[in-house]
């Protein structure tokens, strides 16, 4: 079944303690993008991935990072989690860029991240 | 900056009723994209529609596109409690603009009561 699969779906955890949320997609798509979604804010694009060894920052980059060592992983990293960061997490990846009306996005379940 | 502004935010209906989200920008987008958000999910794809003035239907599901290609308007006819959900609009940027984003809407958060 084509899908992204995001890990772990929940997390809590304390301020300071580096975590990583895998995302692993079996389509072999080129691009790949993390988003947060926060109540009144809608969905955000924190990073997104073209290709392989290709990564850009989108709107809210800051407190993240990300690689793109091989194709079908997009892991998003926080060195040192605060609790603005507690958020619902979601990696899509599609096809290509996004300028192309046939591309379009399939998300992963999402990750609930809790920074106490 | 590119907005997309979607109303109305929160909609509340009786199965049955018809209902119309509006998705409305002052900029012009190559494509839109219309997807829905069940609770503990990611967002699906409903729908694309790329021409100004398409009209795309899926069972009880209507799109539009304006002509203009700066606003969007989804139509259920026959609401069911399935139907319940955040239906978000995403527009692609046009041409010469970034590959790397959609612009997202915040939603509307649809309850369609039995």
């Amino acid at each position: 079944e084509a899908q992204v699969t995001q890990n772990p779906r929940y997390l809590i955890t304390v301020t300071g303690k580096k975590l990583t949320v895998t995302c692993s997609q079996n389509m072999n798509h080129e691009y790949m993008s993390w988003y947060r979604q926060d109540p009144g804010l809608g969905l955000r694009q924190i990073y997104y991935s073209m290709n392989v060894e290709v990564t850009d920052k989108g709107d809210v980059p800051e407190g993240y990072k990300v690689s793109r060592k091989e194709k079908r992983n997009f892991p998003l990293i926080l060195e040192s989690p605060s609790p603005n960061q507690t958020s619902l997490y979601f990696c899509a990846s599609s096809p290509g860029g996004l300028l192309s009306g046939a591309n379009v996005l399939t998300f992963g379940a999402g990750s609930r991240l809790t920074v106490l | 900056t590119q907005l997309l502004e979607q109303s109305p935010q929160f909609l509340s209906i009786q199965e049955g009723e018809n209902l119309t989200v509006y998705c409305n920008s002052s900029s012009v987008f190559s494509s839109l994209q219309w997807y829905r958000q069940e609770p503990g999910e990611g967002p699906v794809l409903l729908v694309t529609v790329v021409t100004g003035g398409e009209v795309k239907k899926l069972k009880r599901l209507t799109f539009q596109f304006g002509d203009a290609r700066k606003d969007s308007s989804l139509h259920i006819t026959a609401a069911q409690p399935g139907d319940t959900g955040l239906y978000l609009c995403a527009g692609a940027p046009p041409y010469g603009g970034s590959q790397g984003n959609l612009i997202f809407g915040k939603g509307t958060k649809l309850s369609v009561k039995p």
